[in-house]
């Protein structure tokens, strides 16, 4: 089975811009969440997909969003990038066999520079 | 909501000894714990995970122990080569609202 896979692995956008991320989860799988990496806050949870809703946020502006397709493919979309927004953003995917323990998969991540 | 803390932030050994990272847990309804290991680079990979019914789980030099009335669980290596050094996260399903809440890592650091 091919991992959770996301697109582009490199961004540089300029503050102001907005970007959007690509994750395409394990083949079966319909849970998508989407983390946020920093080396001072370290893995921080944006938000969980499960069949097209969303159905957790983490605690970040509403200039983080997303969304998740029929295909359980999901975006992510930042608009008005600042500084700080730079990051590795990791998608990962469950199958969600039951809500109290299932396996997430991570992707390598999109490594987003804000200059 | 769940918190988690990890310990210790850095750990260095020497190649063919053993490396412990424990990592405790708030919330007594969390029934599943789960390690990841990240090298530069690459997303978190998970390496080992146990549920709350079993109180250790091995696979081959990784090993994972649950202690939950302490509340706290462990990933131990055996006989480290120098490819296991990584930083390794655990994490913990927040209850009820299907997110992990992550450890802070440890940066493992296997001297040849």
């Amino acid at each position: 089975k091919a991992g959770v896979t996301q697109t582009p692995r490199y961004l540089i956008k300029t503050r102001g811009q907005q970007v959007t991320l690509s994750c395409s989860p394990i083949s079966g799988h319909r849970s998508v969440s989407w983390y946020q990496q920093t080396p001072g806050q370290g893995l921080q949870f944006l938000f969980e997909y499960f069949s097209e809703t969303q159905r957790n946020k983490g605690n970040f502006p509403g200039r983080f969003s997303g969304r998740q397709f029929s295909n359980s493919r999901s975006e992510m979309n930042v608009s008005t990038l600042e500084l700080g927004d730079s990051a590795l953003y990791l998608c990962a995917s469950s199958s969600r066999v039951g809500d109290s323990s299932y396996e997430q998969y991570f992707g390598p991540g999109t490594r987003l520079t804000v200059t | 909501g769940e918190n988690v803390e990890q310990h210790p932030s850095t750990l260095s050994v020497q190649e063919g000894d053993s490396a412990v990272i424990k990592c405790t847990y708030s919330d007594s309804a969390s029934n599943y714990f789960p390690w990841y290991k990240q090298e530069l680079g690459k997303g978190p990979q998970l390496i080992i995970d146990i549920r709350s019914n079993v109180g250790e789980k091995k696979d081959q030099r990784i090993a994972v122990t649950l202690n939950k009335t302490a509340k706290h669980f462990s990933l131990h290596i055996t006989e480290t080569q120098p490819e296991d050094s990584a930083v390794y996260f655990c994490a913990v399903p927040d209850p009820g609202t299907y997110k992990y809440i992550f450890g802070t890592g440890t940066r493992l650091k296997v001297l040849a």
